[in-house]
């Protein structure tokens, strides 16, 4: 199995409050990747990073931001949370672009 | 704009029998699909992939097909088997970019 932890993995939150979600591989991947997954739309793409602080936006990419300090940690941030960002978001890695990503097991958050 | 679909929500099949999950797709630039299989509580898991300069690809009792025309691709299991019971996703990219499309996923249940 691909060495990759989410932490944490469960949260429950207010609405407004700021969320970081962390994403550790040790892999040494350049890749790495979050998405989050909600009924009805299979998983979707909010950022990915190809590099240490090279981000790119994905699919659904408003109310979140990313930040990638270290090879190893890529982080997701809510900035201010709100209720239709109840998800469970997945971090994957690739070593390359364009070979299969690897999960890790998920965060479920859920915002009231 | 759905650009990947999973049609079926859900496929029941006897055990020892072929299980076929289809996937169609809207994008003609999409060049690279891949299946995941996801077990409740845990991360998507690569089960096989296909570039569009093939129309099959085998791994052990796994194929995908690949119908370029009609923009169509299936993953045949055979024979099938109880842990074979999972969520099913395929997702589509260009190939060389790190954008995957998913679709909303089969629910396969494997009867004994």
């Amino acid at each position: 199995d691909a060495g990759i932890t989410q932490s944490p993995r469960h949260k429950v939150t207010e609405t407004g409050t700021p969320v970081t979600l962390r994403c550790h591989q040790t892999e040494n991947h350049r890749y790495m990747y979050w998405y989050r997954q909600d009924p009805g739309h299979g998983l979707r793409l909010i950022h990915y990073s190809y590099g240490v602080k090279d981000t790119d936006k994905g699919e659904v990419s408003d109310g979140y931001s990313v930040s990638r300090s270290k090879t190893e940690d890529f982080l997701l941030t809510l900035e201010s949370a709100t209720s239709s960002q109840t998800s469970v978001y997945f971090c994957a890695i690739s070593a390359v672009g364009d070979q299969p990503q690897h999960f890790g097991d998920g965060t479920r958050l859920s915002i009231l | 704009d759905q650009q990947v679909k999973q049609n079926s929500p859900s496929l029941s099949v006897q055990e020892g029998r072929i299980s076929i999950l289809n996937c169609d797709y809207t994008n003609s630039m999409f060049d690279y699909f891949l299946w995941y299989k996801k077990y409740p509580a845990e991360g998507p898991t690569f089960l096989i992939s296909i570039s569009s300069i093939k129309d099959k690809n085998e791994d052990g009792r796994f194929t995908v097909f690949l119908n370029k025309s009609a923009k169509h691709l299936s993953l045949h299991i055979v024979p099938s088997q109880p842990g074979d019971s999972a969520v099913y996703f395929c997702a589509a990219s260009v190939q060389g970019a790190q954008k995957l499309v998913f679709g909303q996923g089969t629910r396969l249940t494997i009867n004994p």
